[in-house]
């Protein structure tokens, strides 16, 4: 069973629309959700992430929305461009096993202009 | 200049054959990784290290080995390639002090197994 479920495979939105990524989790002791932004040939990297005694993180056109009791999560870009085009991975940690980050399966996202 | 390198980046074996795949990174990071990834499976986690010669087995171990006798350097050892190793591995590194620590990952490196 996934730990952490992102819940498609992929997505496509045109320029200048909102892409909305989803996540779920079922390890209640989670407690810390990074998004990692993949381009082609490259390593992931860290987007922006998010701690369970927040329920929003902003960081530019980019932002999470967290429901800790229903253990989803939630990835808004705002204003997609074609350079957000990347696969986008939905994480998570606890305290209890430092730096050891369960990932989901990835979202592919495609912008088109 | 915060970097994680990952040689070689491209690398075909035969089965059978043994391979080896280096990983370094100049952050003095504490706890470094290896991922594999595949096509709809996401990032798998294979081994993870703490410090010199503080390995631990990840999600999926079997048919992998590691190396750590430098901090700034993470090898991983397949003895006996076989065609399910065919994928592209991920190093990773960070901090260990706490949770929720950013993982710097390197550019992968891309095996296959013939």
């Amino acid at each position: 069973q996934q730990q952490v479920r992102q819940s498609s495979q992929s997505l496509t939105v045109w320029e200048g629309e909102t892409a909305i990524l989803n996540c779920s989790y079922e390890n209640s002791a989670f407690d810390y959700f990074p998004w990692y932004q993949q381009f082609p040939g490259e390593g992931p990297a860290l987007l922006i992430a998010i701690r369970s005694v927040s329920d929003k993180k902003e960081d530019g056109r980019f932002t999470i929305f967290f429901n800790k009791r229903e253990k989803n999560l939630s990835l808004h870009i705002k204003d997609s461009q074609p350079g957000d085009s990347a696969t986008y991975f939905c994480a998570a940690s606890g305290t209890q096993v430092v730096g050891q980050l369960t990932f989901g399966r990835g979202t592919r996202l495609q912008v088109y202009a | 200049d915060m970097k994680v390198t990952q040689m070689p980046r491209y690398l075909i074996k035969r089965m059978g054959e043994n391979v080896l795949l280096e990983c370094g990174q100049d952050m003095s990071h504490e706890t470094m990784y290896w991922y594999r990834q595949d096509p709809g499976l996401g990032l798998q986690l294979i081994y993870i290290s703490y410090d010199v010669d503080s390995n631990s087995e990840g999600d999926i171990p079997k048919g992998y080995r590691v190396s750590r006798k430098k901090r700034e350097h993470f090898s991983l050892i397949l003895d006996s390639a076989k065609t399910n190793q065919t994928s592209v591995y991920f190093c990773a590194s960070s901090f260990r002090d706490r949770a929720g620590n950013t993982l710097y990952f390197g550019e992968g490196s891309r095996l296959i197994v013939v």
